[in-house]
């Protein structure tokens, strides 16, 4: 079974418009972590946020906020007020456990295009 | 500037040449990754490394290999380059232990490599 499940392989969104993206992760791990990056044309992976497990808020860095439902293993990313230059492709990412020794599992990605 | 570094942005190789893809972290992370990025999967582990001279398989090890003699770098190894190894090659690094954040990797701009 897959462990992170993107089901949006492309959006599209207005400019300034909010949108989210879909994650739903799979686990049997009482710990772990979940993350987001985003990755522009040029390349480069950018690490966006981060939620735990046993984390009691939604995180939230600037216009990212992560819609943690844990019941349901789902991790969206919300982006409100989309720019021009969020135009990239976003992968959800899980580690399991708590410790440091893990890899990340990614999901197949979400291709989100601005428009303007 | 923390960084990530892979020795060749763009390679391109013939069937059955020996590649190495070198990889350098200047941030003194225990942990160090090797993943294949492709269009619709995702990215998905090769080989990680979380100490010197050692290695754990990830989910796709089949063709590479890996060496780590030093904390700091970590190569990845195609003894005999295939055509369906054409891919993006990124390598992360990470810090060893818990915390916030636990497991946020760190990646290197990618290296594109094309068996002809």
């Amino acid at each position: 079974a897959q462990k992170i499940t993107q089901t949006q392989p492309g959006m599209f969104v207005q400019e300034k418009e909010a949108v989210t993206l879909d994650c739903t992760y799979d686990t049997s791990d009482p710990s772990y972590g979940l993350f987001w990056y985003k990755q522009p044309s040029s390349g480069e992976m950018i690490f966006l946020i981060y939620q735990g497990s046993y984390d009691q808020q939604n995180a939230t860095e600037g216009r990212y906020s992560l819609n943690f439902q844990k019941a349901r293993k789902s991790a969206n990313l919300v982006i409100s007020a989309s720019q021009l230059g969020d135009s990239a492709m976003y992968f959800c990412a899980m580690r399991e456990g708590h410790e440091g020794r893990r890899a990340l599992t990614f999901g197949s990605g979400t291709r989100l295009q601005v428009q303007p | 500037d923390v960084k990530v570094t892979q020795s060749s942005r763009y390679l391109v190789k013939r069937t059955g040449e020996k590649v190495f893809l070198e990889c350098v972290q200047d941030m003194d992370h225990e942990n160090m990754f090797w993943y294949r990025q492709d269009p619709g999967l995702g990215l998905r582990l090769i080989y990680f490394s979380y100490d010197v001279k050692m290695k754990e398989k990830g989910d796709i090890p089949e063709g590479y290999s890996v060496s780590r003699e030093k904390k700091e770098r970590f190569s990845l190894i195609l003894e005999s380059a295939s055509t369906n190894q054409t891919s993006m090659y990124l390598c992360a690094s990470s810090l060893l232990g818990s915390g916030p954040n636990t497991g946020e990797l760190f990646f290197g701009e990618g290296s594109r490599l094309t068996v002809l």
